[in-house]
């Protein structure tokens, strides 16, 4: 079945301490991206990545980190999570190319830092 | 980016055709309309899209004005399944990011 996974699913840290979001899709996907999902704000961008070793900002990059290393696999990385960290993350990708293809989206993994 | 404008709630009965609108008055010549769907608890759905004509698929229809200024995606009959809020969203090729600029959406509620 084709789809895109996040790991954890939900998640209750402490301010300051390392962590790590999985994602990971079986479509041979190049685009991938992270958004974050605040009440009242909508779904905003993070980062994104069109191929292998190829990622840019997106449109709160703050406090993030990304990479990827293999075509199937997008981590998201908070090196020092901070309560306004605290949301509701998801994962999307796409055949990418610009082609407006449609994205697909993980099942969403909720983040509380306190 | 173009903005989208849809009513931010609306109820219909279940096994009823369902009109969702969305005004898009500053379209430009090259923007994709695409809907999205996010039911409860889980990521945006991929729903359906078009550029100037009319629109099927098996989840829904897409009703395109003829000016292009406004949209009216159509679910033929409405389950309880549909309840989720619907985002009309504008996409533009370019060779960049294919970030989804989602609204506030509208939230559909099925009336059993």
């Amino acid at each position: 079945e084709a789809q895109v996974t996040q790991n954890p699913r939900y998640l209750i840290t402490v301010t300051g301490k390392k962590l790590t979001v999985t994602c990971s899709q079986n479509m041979n996907h190049e685009y991938m991206s992270w958004y974050r999902q605040d009440p009242g704000l909508g779904l905003r961008q993070i980062y994104y990545s069109m191929n292998v070793e190829v990622t840019d900002k997106g449109d709160v990059p703050e406090g993030y980190k990304v990479s990827r290393k293999e075509k199937r696999n997008f981590p998201l990385i908070l090196e020092s999570p901070s309560p306004n960290q605290t949301s509701l993350y998801f994962c999307a990708s796409s055949l990418g190319r610009n082609r407006l293809y449609e994205q697909y989206f993980g099942p969403g993994t909720r983040l509380t830092v306190t | 980016d173009a903005k989208t404008t849809q009513p931010n709630s609306m109820e219909s009965n279940e096994e009823e055709p369902v009109h969702l609108p969305c005004n898009h008055s500053t379209i430009s010549g090259t923007d994709y309309i695409h809907w999205y769907r996010q039911l409860p608890s889980q990521g945006p759905e991929y729903v359906i899209h078009g550029l100037t004509s009319n629109v099927n698929n098996r989840m829904a229809s897409l009703a395109i004005a003829e000016d292009r200024k406004s949209s009216t995606l159509i679910l033929h009959r409405a389950t309880l399944r549909d309840a989720a809020v619907y985002y009309c969203i504008l996409r533009v090729s370019n060779f960049g990011n294919e970030k989804l600029t989602f609204g506030t959406g509208t939230r559909l509620t099925i009336i059993p």
